[in-house]
Order: structure tokens, then C-alpha cells, then sequence
């Protein structure tokens, strides 16, 4: 199996900030690469697929790039509704892997 | 619009076997072009992707619970099921059923999701 690794496991920040996530995988997927936000009691929404490419209707602040084992997600400038969980998720191979979760609050 | 709906009992019994099924609805279990997944999260933990069904029939899932799984697709109903036998505590979770398609690697139509509860 493919893991994934993001890190911080959590992150403090204020509305406005600018947000950087990481997720590695443990061997190279190419750019098959995807995060998505999940809040409390909801179902995980995608925000980039392949890497960097961003889901339709979500917000540009929103960035992904990376290729290879090494991944990020940026948020350019956080909003108030962007405080939730973020997992990035492997498509390369299966079983398709998940990262533990980046939980982003609000500081 | 697609939409996906969970159903089935929210407490399943130590050793039983959990059934859940998803509806589809605003798309069809039949086309070609998806793959139909289960995925659960433990409370307060991550998500872990269960397996998926083709329309054909075909399966692929999770080698950490492959002897455990079975997951089937009733086209006449547009509906797909997951069974997971000798169930413990550990399978407690919420419950998604999704769609990924075919050219494209990612889950992009989600349930909102079912909480089975493993207990006695």
C-alpha cells in the first residue's frame, strides 16, 4: 500500500492568513494527487484533483502543486468557512490511501 | 444533479454482519463510466477507501478487508451494497458511499454518510 503523510497534523491560523499543507506518499504517484476539505459531520468535498487542478466552483485562493512523493496544498488567504479538516488522497494505485487529516482552526 | 443516499441499520451486534446500501439517484449504477466505492471513518479518525463495484460486476477492494467484504450492484434498483461480515468494535464508523470516474482518479459525488455503531 501507498501511505500518505501529511503534516501539520493541525494548524492555528486567522482569517486572512496564508495556509500551506503537505501531504508525501510513500513511494512516487506521479501527479495522482487529490485533496479535499471535510467539516464536522459532513461528507469530504474535492477540492484539486491531479495535483493542481482545481475542482470546478471551489475558490481560486485554493492551490495544489507537486508531483512525484510531494505534495501541497495552499490556501492563499484564509476564509472563515475554510476552517475544517484537509486530507490529500492517492489515486495512483490500489488500495486507494488517505492521509490522517490536516484540522485547520481558527487561532 | 447526482446525489448519493446511505441506507441501513445504524447498530450492528459484535460478530454480525454490517449490510449497508446506496442509492443513486440524477445518475445511473449502470453506465459504464464509474466506479461505485464504499469508504468509512472512525470516529474522531480518517477516511479508509473499503473497495469499489463496476457496473459490470467487477470488484477490487482494500486487501485489509478483502476476506471480510463483499460489495454488489442491483442495476434494476440503481443501487450499490456493501456486506462486511464478523464485524467488531474497530468497524465502527460513518459510512460514505461515492462515485469516481472512470477518466477521472479522483471522488467527486459523495453520500452524506451513515454511522454504524458495532455494540451489544
Amino acid at each position: 500500500d501507498i501511505q500518505m503523510t501529511q503534516s501539520p497534523s493541525s494548524l492555528s491560523a486567522s482569517v486572512g492568513d496564508r495556509v500551506t499543507i503537505t501531504c508525501r506518499a510513500s513511494q512516487s504517484i506521479s501527479s495522482y494527487l487529490n485533496w479535499y476539505q471535510q467539516k464536522p459531520g459532513k461528507a469530504p468535498k474535492l477540492l484539486i484533483y491531479a495535483a493542481s487542478s482545481l475542482q470546478g466552483g471551489v475558490p481560486s485562493r485554493f492551490r495544489g502543486s507537486g508531483s512525484g512523493t510531494d505534495f501541497t496544498l495552499t490556501i492563499s488567504s484564509l476564509q472563515p468557512e475554510d476552517f475544517a479538516t484537509y486530507y490529500c488522497q492517492q489515486s495512483y494505485s490500489t488500495p486507494w490511501t488517505f492521509g490522517q487529516g490536516t484540522k485547520v482552526e481558527i487561532k | 444533479q447526482v446525489q448519493l443516499q446511505e441506507s441501513g441499520p445504524g447498530l450492528v451486534k459484535p460478530s454480525e454482519t454490517l449490510s449497508l446500501t446506496c442509492t443513486v439517484s440524477g445518475g445511473s449504477v449502470s453506465s459504464g463510466s464509474y466506479y461505485w466505492s464504499w469508504i468509512r471513518q472512525p470516529p474522531g479518525k480518517g477516511l479508509e477507501w473499503i473497495g469499489y463495484i463496476y457496473y459490470s460486476g467487477s470488484t477490487n477492494y482494500n486487501p485489509s478487508l478483502k476476506s471480510r467484504v463483499t460489495i454488489s450492484v442491483d442495476t434494476s434498483k440503481n443501487q450499490f451494497s456493501l456486506k462486511l461480515t464478523s464485524v467488531t468494535a474497530a468497524d465502527t464508523a460513518v459510512y460514505f458511499c461515492a462515485r469516481r470516474s472512470l477518466g477521472q482518479p479522483y471522488f467527486d459525488y459523495w453520500g452524506q454518510g451513515t454511522l454504524v455503531t458495532v455494540s451489544s
